[in-house]
């Protein structure tokens, strides 16, 4: 157990929806990292952030948006969802900013858009 | 932007053999480079890490090396164990959190 727990486990929806993924992360950890594992693709890291501050960016579609909230808990957003949304999506967390140290995932949210 | 590019895309051992993963990079900026285990149904766990001031990391029977002049860094198992058989990625760090990963090597250890 990574420490960093994710809600929902399955999420089954349709296109065109909107669905919320919640992470808390470890506990004092201030870095929440968003990814995705499709399939074809591997791991797409999303973004990162840090103390409730948007800290990096990667290939983050623009329907997708994230944030930190004060107790440092993170929740992904996901609209217009399309058929290609559908796969994993893990957060992570580590204590500082720097990307530098191990980051611990979650068990990941399995996104089904039919 | 930063490419890692991880081979072979499987690999099957026998028990007791030893498997060898290589990651090649294009940033030469990146200065952390972590594998990860991910067994069926869980998250990646780290396993090890190697820093671009280190050349060679063991921990046990895992060891990574790093050639930074050649841009790749390759995850050595030995001893392996039907335990070890998961899905492997490389990743390569370059500032701010953003990490690139390969695509992932599926490992299986005969019995």
């Amino acid at each position: 157990d990574s420490g960093v727990t994710q809600t929902p486990k399955h999420l089954i929806t349709a296109t065109g929806q909107r669905v919320t993924l919640r992470c808390s992360p470890r506990s004092g950890d201030l870095s929440v990292y968003w990814y995705q594992q499709s399939l074809d693709q591997g791991l797409q890291f999303l973004i990162q952030y840090y103390n409730g501050e948007e800290r990096a960016k990667g290939n983050i579609l623009e329907r997708f948006s994230a944030q930190q909230f004060p107790d440092l808990h993170s929740e992904l957003n996901l609209s217009s969802l399309e058929l290609g949304d559908s796969a994993l999506y893990f957060c992570a967390s580590s204590a500082s900013s720097n990307g530098q140290e191990t980051q611990y995932f979650g068990p990941g949210t399995r996104l089904l858009v039919l | 932007g930063e490419n890692v590019e991880q081979h072979p895309s499987t690999l099957s051992v026998q028990e007791g053999d030893s498997a060898v993963i290589k990651c090649t990079y294009s940033d030469s900026a990146s200065n952390y480079f972590p594998w990860y285990k991910q067994e069926l149904g869980k998250g990646p766990q780290l396993i090890i890490d190697i820093r671009s001031n280190v050349g060679e990391k063991k921990d046990q029977r895992i060891a990574v090396t790093l050639n930074k002049t050649a841009k790749h860094f390759s995850l050595h198992i030995t001893e392996t164990q039907p335990e070890d058989s998961a899905v492997y990625f490389c990743a390569a760090s370059h500032g701010a959190g953003k990490s690139t990963f390969g695509d992932g090597t599926t490992l299986t250890v005969k019995p």
